[in-house]
C-alpha cells in the first residue's frame, strides 16, 4: 500500500485480557519498528525487525510483549495480560533502509489501546 | 546513551509570528537528526531531516533546522507562521534506532 497500516484503530480491552495489534508496512521495507506512545510523551522505541528477523528487542517493557513478523511482512505485536499502564498509542514504522539511518521511517497512524 | 531534549513543551503564537523550538541532544558520535510533526488525528510525519552537509537544512511547509554541532542544538524554525501549523513537533536523533524528544505542542491563534 501506499503507507503503513495499523489496525485496530482503536482498542478497548479488560485487564487482564491479551490483545493483538497489526501492522502492515509498505511494499518493500525492510525494517519495521514498533513504539509505544503514552500520552503527552514521545514515542519510545519498543522492538525492530530486518525482515523477518527480530533484532533488537530491547525496549519491550515486560515478557508480556510479544512480536513477530513470520514472513517479512506483516507483524503483529501481542500484549498478553494486560494492565492499566498499557494504555498508550502503539505506533508501527517502516523504512527501505536497513535500521533507516538516513531516510528516517514512515509511521503508521497507530493503535490506540485502553485499558480498564 | 542517546537522548533528546525538548525544552518548550507548549509554545502559543499568533499567526505570522516568528517560530523556533528548541532541540538538544546527546551523543558522542555521528548522529542523523529529524523533525517530525504530528498534525491532531494525524500520523506522524517527516518535516526534514539532517545527515550531512550544509549544517541549514530547509524542509515541507517552509520549515528549515539548523544544526549546530557545537552547541548539540537542531533548532526548528519558521518565519511566519499559520493556523494550520497548530501540531505537536518532536525532534528526534537517530543513532539507530530513533530517540524522540518528548514533543512540543504548538498552537496557533487566528
Amino acid at each position: 500500500g501506499a503507507g503503513v497500516s495499523q489496525s485496530p484503530r482503536y482498542k478497548v480491552a479488560k485487564r487482564g485480557q491479551d490483545v493483538a495489534l497489526r501492522c502492515d508496512p509498505i511494499s518493500g521495507h525492510v525494517s519495521l519498528f514498533w513504539y509505544q506512545q503514552a500520552l503527552g510523551q514521545g514515542p519510545e522505541f519498543l522492538t525492530y525487525f530486518q525482515n523477518e528477523a527480530q533484532l533488537d528487542k530491547s525496549g519491550l517493557p515486560s515478557d508480556r510483549f510479544f512480536a513477530e513478523r513470520p514472513e517479512g511482512s506483516v507483524s503483529t505485536l501481542k500484549i498478553q495480560r494486560t494492565q492499566q499502564e498499557d494504555s498508550a498509542v502503539y505506533l508501527c514504522a517502516s523504512s527501505l533502509e536497513d535500521r533507516g539511518l538516513k531516510a528516517g521511517y514512515t509511521f503508521g497512524s497507530g493503535t490506540r489501546l485502553t485499558v480498564v | 546513551a542517546q537522548s533528546v531534549s525538548q525544552h518548550n513543551h507548549h509554545v502559543i503564537l499568533s499567526e505570522a509570528a516568528s517560530l523556533e523550538l528548541g532541540c538538544n541532544y546527546s551523543y558522542g558520535g555521528t548522529v542523523n537528526l529529524f523533525w517530525y510533526v504530528q498534525y491532531p488525528g494525524q500520523h506522524l510525519q517527516l518535516l526534514l531531516k539532517y545527515f550531512s552537509g550544509d549544517p541549514l537544512v530547509k524542509g515541507i511547509k517552509g520549515f528549515e533546522a539548523e544544526f549546530i554541532k557545537s552547541k548539540f542544538s537542531f533548532n526548528l524554525r519558521k518565519p511566519s507562521v499559520q493556523w494550520s501549523d497548530t501540531a505537536e513537533y518532536f525532534c528526534a536523533v537517530n543513532a539507530y534506532p530513533i530517540i524522540f524528544g518528548s514533543g512540543t505542542r504548538l498552537s496557533i491563534r487566528p
